[in-house]
């Protein structure tokens, strides 16, 4: 079945560092991935809906300067953490819809972050 | 915004038991789908039920979809402790590319 890799799996970083979160649709190509975010016991919150080849789309509260995303080939999406803070430690999740119209998501192991 | 809720919010049962896991929804929709997310994990796609279906199956889980009362089921039979995750549901309410929607989740524990 269809593959989402998603790296790093977790990353402990400094306040005010950047940090890259990868996500790679391994045998099949997303040209729609969607980033989240999941708090403890909560569900997920859609954050932004990555494009391949064009600007992503943010939900409503999240910061677009804050939350980089980049959807530069067909296969993979990145999200970019920038001036992390503490409160931006969490739970991300990427996914990608495989081909085909009643298709389900594909969902990464996520990445848990954590801001010291 | 929040489409699915489930019920219960947690559920703690025995190996061999059947589990059932409810979830409501607000507005129309073209399918919805169960998932899957163990502890610290991403999530795994386990069902799919169109509009137009009323029950699926796929192994030992049971689906079954109500449009009138906008409400959907997840069955899990003869449990097992590996069953032992939180389950969501998400509304998807256009085909296609269309984002979903999940729910807050039903937390299943099943002890040996």
């Amino acid at each position: 079945g269809a593959v989402v890799s998603q790296h790093p799996s977790w990353v402990i970083c400094k306040s005010g560092t950047s940090v890259k979160i990868e996500c790679r649709s391994l045998d099949f190509q997303a040209t729609t991935m969607f980033w989240y975010r999941q708090f403890p016991k909560q569900s997920l919150m859609l954050m932004a809906t990555s494009n391949e080849g064009s600007k992503a789309t943010y939900e409503q509260g999240v910061e677009k300067d804050k939350f980089l995303i980049n959807h530069a080939s067909l296969t993979l999406s990145t999200l970019t953490v920038t001036s992390a803070h503490p409160e931006d430690s969490s739970f991300y999740i990427c996914s990608a819809r495989g081909t085909g119209v009643f298709s389900p998501l594909h969902f990464g192991n996520g990445t848990r972050l954590t801001v010291t | 915004s929040q489409q699915g809720e489930e019920d219960p919010q947690a559920l703690s049962i025995q190996e061999g038991e059947n589990a059932t896991m409810n979830c409501s929804y607000k507005t129309s929709i073209n399918n919805l789908q169960w998932y899957r997310q163990n502890s610290g994990r991403g999530l795994v796609h386990l069902i799919l039920i169109r509009s137009n279906e009323r029950e699926k199956h796929s192994g030992r889980l049971r689906v079954t979809l109500d449009t009138s009362k906008k409400s959907s089921s997840l069955l899990i039979t003869a449990s097992r402790a590996a069953d032992t995750a939180s389950y969501f549901c998400a509304t998807d309410m256009n085909s296609g590319y269309s984002t979903l929607t999940f729910g807050k989740g039903t937390m299943l524990l099943v002890s040996p």
